[in-house]
């Protein structure tokens, strides 16, 4: 079974950093890019940026690049999303997807990760 | 940048067909992808290629795409199928490609 299992839910304080993980298994890690997702509470999805795993090579939404880093262990399949200073507005729930080939469609999904980010 | 535009709610009784729309400019011309997600959980993939269904996804859901409008359809709606909706496509037109999302849409039943 193809499968993307994400990190716990982390409370933490603005200006502090932060790496959420998702971990995939179940096909060829290098095989397929992962994207992040974002949501906002009570909003919509709004799509971050993703990187190859296989050269590590990235690419972000204009509206997240310098603000967030994607990156890839794929001696252990897993792709990381990180924050170097946390702000109140990064709080959210955080969803990692598998992402298959001519057309970018996302499956499966992670679980998500919740991030609070408060003083 | 390329923009989706979905309808906020849509509401139908059930066993009838809900239609949800998802329009863009030239959406025709891309593959469009659908994602149902349900109150606390992760989206699920439930058309990909406009109109492809993947595995263990029921029949009454389809898709069309033409013009400046893809069309998710859910034939004979069930309570289960009451969700937010998501449109995706994969935008290669600009210097940087990206991902694109809909604004989603709140499916009801009656």
């Amino acid at each position: 079974e193809v499968q993307l299992v994400q990190s716990g839910a982390e409370v933490k304080k603005p200006g502090e950093s932060l790496r959420i993980s998702c971990k995939g298994s179940g096909y060829s890690f290098t095989s397929y890019w992962i994207s992040w997702v974002r949501q906002m509470p009570g909003k919509g999805l709004e799509w971050m940026g993703r990187i190859d795993p296989s050269d590590s090579y990235t690419n972000y939404s204009p509206s997240f690049q310098g603000h967030v880093t994607i990156s890839a262990d794929k001696s252990i399949s897993t792709a990381y999303l990180q924050w170097s200073s946390l702000k109140a507005s990064d709080t959210a729930m955080y969803y990692c997807a598998r992402v298959l080939p001519f057309g970018k469609a996302f499956d499966p999904w992670g679980q998500g990760t919740l991030v609070t980010v408060s003083s | 940048s390329y923009v989706l535009t979905q309808p906020p709610s849509v509401s139908v009784a059930p066993g009838k067909t809900a239609r949800i729309t998802c329009g863009g400019n030239n959406i025709g011309s891309k593959s469009v992808h659908w994602y149902q997600q349900k109150p606390g959980q992760a989206p699920v993939l439930v058309i990909y290629y406009d109109s492809d269904r993947p595995s263990g996804i029921p029949e009454r859901f389809s898709g069309s795409n033409s013009g400046n409008t893809a069309t998710l359809t859910i034939s004979r709606v069930e309570a289960g199928d009451e969700a937010d909706y998501y449109c995706q496509v994969w935008d290669s037109s600009s210097d940087h490609a990206h991902v694109v999302f809909g604004g989603g849409t709140k499916l009801t039943v009656l």
